[in-house]
């Protein structure tokens, strides 16, 4: 099956620096791949995804580029404010099957 | 539009105690998911439904872990009996399936404590 694994797991940045997330995935079948940041108690909500046939989308601060043929995809998060800081999940996803990350723990300081 | 409905959103029981969480996908969502999280780490798949019929439940511990989706609507995972190790947020997803990709909107999830 799909395996993905996330690094760093925990990422501290000061205000307006930019974050940076990377994952690696093994099932050369994945051809969807979301993110998704989590707040302390709540659900995991969809912040950027984005599909084999392109190679980078980007939403106003966050970015997301894909290296199909290395398998890896990376999340770019610029200029980072306080409310930036949760728990990022990257994940893969063959068909409606998705396997997430470990996760990273991004702590943005004023 | 409402969003992924849960129930109860905590819960404490004692180990070999019976379980049950029940899940209300979005309106017109024909695949509903439930998700493990334990702390610090991310969602594991459980089991997967498209309409009333369990497509992936290969992550599922059927010796105690069971779920139905009667009706195609909402669902009921139930855990019987408890283990302290079951101890986790269980997170319910729900998505239209259109293509080979799709968005999966989670609800808040249970917490369950098994002492």
């Amino acid at each position: 099956g799909e395996n993905v694994e996330q690094h760093p797991s925990t990422l501290s940045v000061q205000e307006g620096d930019s974050a940076v997330i990377k994952c690696t995935y093994s099932d050369s079948a994945s051809n969807y791949f979301p993110w998704y940041k989590q707040e302390l108690g709540k659900r995991p909500q969809l912040i950027i995804d984005i599909r084999s046939n392109v190679g980078e989308k980007k939403d106003q601060r966050i970015a997301v580029t894909l290296n199909k043929t290395a398998k890896h995809f990376s999340l770019h998060i610029t200029e980072t404010q306080p409310e930036d800081s949760a728990v990022y999940f990257c994940a893969a996803a063959a068909g409606n099957k998705l396997t997430f990350g470990g996760g990273t723990r991004v702590l943005v300081k004023p | 539009e409402a969003g992924v409905v849960q129930s109860p959103r905590y819960k404490i029981i004692e180990k070999k105690q019976p379980v049950a969480f029940w899940c209300n996908p979005i309106s017109g969502h024909n695949t509903l998911y439930w998700y493990r999280q334990n702390l610090g780490q991310g969602p594991e798949l459980l089991i997967r439904y498209e309409n009333e019929e369990a497509v992936d439940d290969s992550q599922l511990p059927k010796d105690r872990f069971s779920a139905e989706r009667l009706k195609g609507v909402d669902s009921t995972l139930k855990i019987q009996p408890a283990e302290l190790g079951d101890s986790a947020v269980y997170l319910c997803a729900s998505s239209l399936v259109r293509s080979s990709y799709n968005e999966q909107f989670f609800g808040p999830g249970t917490r369950l404590t098994v002492l």
